[in-house]
């Protein structure tokens, strides 16, 4: 049982590259995120899914699209780069219904830290 | 600002000793939940207290709710070295997020 995978664990792009984050949880949750972390920051929701099929804007979605690929995959994507994106990136889901309230604790995967240059 | 902060940011006890961190925040909750974060890894929950709850317990750690006051602490008795780490605080304020204090950073000296 490996929770929360999230790959790759380190990345460095150019200015204006593009990168797809993975993640898959083996936990049959139904909802999943996109958090960012960042020094000082906390951890900020780019955006998140309630349910399979369903994605919704959180707190900074600017320059980030997502894709729910099956219950299992909630992928990120950066279609241009910037170095304003640089920070580490956590996938996480919970087995509750995102649209109702969080009444179970969130799972996360170990990150993915991103450098743009 | 941020719904939910933490205080102190940073933390530095002996080992042995008991460590308290709050949390205040600024609208109404359904519950309030404490994570703890080793270096380099991804957030792990430790303990849920719903808004009608006052105080929970679990092994070496107690959380307590004071809805009036909009605050909450974290208390982990007799410290170790592997508490070592950031604890966050996040707030389920009904909104469809779950927001995230800023941490704050323990360390624990051998």
């Amino acid at each position: 049982n490996a929770g929360v995978t999230q790959t790759p664990k380190f990345q460095v792009l150019k200015t204006g590259q593009s990168m797809t984050l993975q993640c898959a949880q083996d936990m049959n949750h139904n909802s999943m995120y996109w958090y960012r972390q960042d020094p000082g920051m906390g951890l900020r929701l780019i955006y998140y899914s309630a349910s399979e099929g369903t994605t919704d804007k959180g707190e900074v979605p600017n320059g980030y699209n997502v894709s729910r690929l099956n219950k299992r995959e909630f992928s990120l994507r950066l279609e241009s780069a910037a170095p304003s994106q640089t920070s580490v990136y956590f996938c996480a889901s919970m087995s509750g219904w995102a649209r109702r309230s969080y009444n179970s604790p969130l799972h996360f995967g170990n990150g993915t830290r991103l450098t743009v240059t | 600002s941020q719904q939910g902060e933490e205080d102190p940011q940073a933390l530095s006890i002996q080992e042995g000793e008991n460590a308290t961190m709050n949390c205040s925040y600024k609208t109404s909750i359904n519950n309030l939940q404490w994570y703890r974060q080793n270096s380099g890894r991804g957030l792990v929950h430790l303990i849920l207290i719903r808004s009608n709850e006052r105080e929970k317990h679990s092994g070496r750690l107690r959380v307590t709710l004071d809805t009036s006051k909009k605050s909450s602490s974290l208390l982990i008795t007799a410290s170790r070295a592997a508490d070592t780490a950031s604890y966050f605080c996040a707030t389920d304020t009904g909104a469809q997020k779950l927001v995230f204090g800023q941490g704050t950073r323990l360390t624990i000296n051998p």
